[in-house]
């Protein structure tokens, strides 16, 4: 088993819509969570980061993390053409970035 | 943030042959990685360079096939050695420390290789 597992989609939703994207782990130690964005031919920069259980919004996204279930998602509010890209969730057993275990991505389409 | 830079951007390359991937940093960071990215699958760590010692590997990793260089705190190499078609994959750079935060990694815009 992956200590993390994502879909890889690929979903594509209209413009407009509210997208979820969510991933599973196994590994109870894992604190600090992070969602990655990676446009195409680019390298992925980090979108969200939360520590612990709990919700964290900025703008049209929101991270929750339910440590109990083991399961992480990020909401995407009046999806935009614009977020069209893969998704990347990440997460780490402590603060450092320095080891930091990824999903494999969950490619994202949004029509206009 | 940072800018980071990797060279070649993309490159074809006959089996057997080898490749050195550059990343460069426009500031001085504590810690760099490689990473591999393969079609539909997650970002592997192959290693971190040390800078003035030699790299970390990954379970799975070896120093002959992947040799890296870190001479200095902006500087990185990766060589993919006796190149197969297995290894036909996205290679990135990723960097965090120093003038950056630690809690992230800032990711080069990667090489893609292809091997024939």
């Amino acid at each position: 088993q992956k200590e993390v597992e994502q879909d890889p989609g690929p979903l594509s939703v209209p413009e407009g819509a509210i997208v979820s994207l969510n991933c599973t782990y196994s590994n109870s130690a894992f604190q600090y969570f992070m969602w990655y964005r990676q446009y195409s031919r680019k390298g992925p920069e980090l979108l969200m980061y939360t520590y612990s259980s709990g919700n964290k919004e900025d703008g049209r996204f929101t991270a929750q993390v339910d440590k109990s279930s083991k399961y992480i998602s990020l909401f995407i509010r009046d999806s935009q053409p614009s977020d069209s890209a893969t998704y990347l969730c990440a997460m780490s057993a402590d603060s450092s970035a320095s080891k930091i275990i990824f999903g494999s991505g969950t490619r994202l389409s949004i029509r206009p | 943030s940072a800018v980071i830079s990797q060279k070649p951007s993309r490159d074809i390359c006959q089996r057997g042959t080898s490749l050195t991937i550059q990343c460069q940093v426009d500031s001085q960071v504590t810690m760099m990685f490689w990473y591999r990215q393969q079609p539909g699958q997650s970002l592997t760590l192959i290693a971190t360079a040390n800078q003035g010692s030699e790299a970390t590997y990954e379970s799975g990793f070896v120093i002959d096939k992947f040799p890296i260089s870190r001479p200095n705190l902006t500087f990185s190499t990766l060589t993919v050695s006796n190149m197969s078609p297995e290894d036909s994959s996205i290679y990135l750079c990723s960097v965090t420390g120093g003038s950056l935060s630690y809690n992230e990694q800032f990711f080069g815009p990667g090489t893609r290789l292809t091997v024939l």
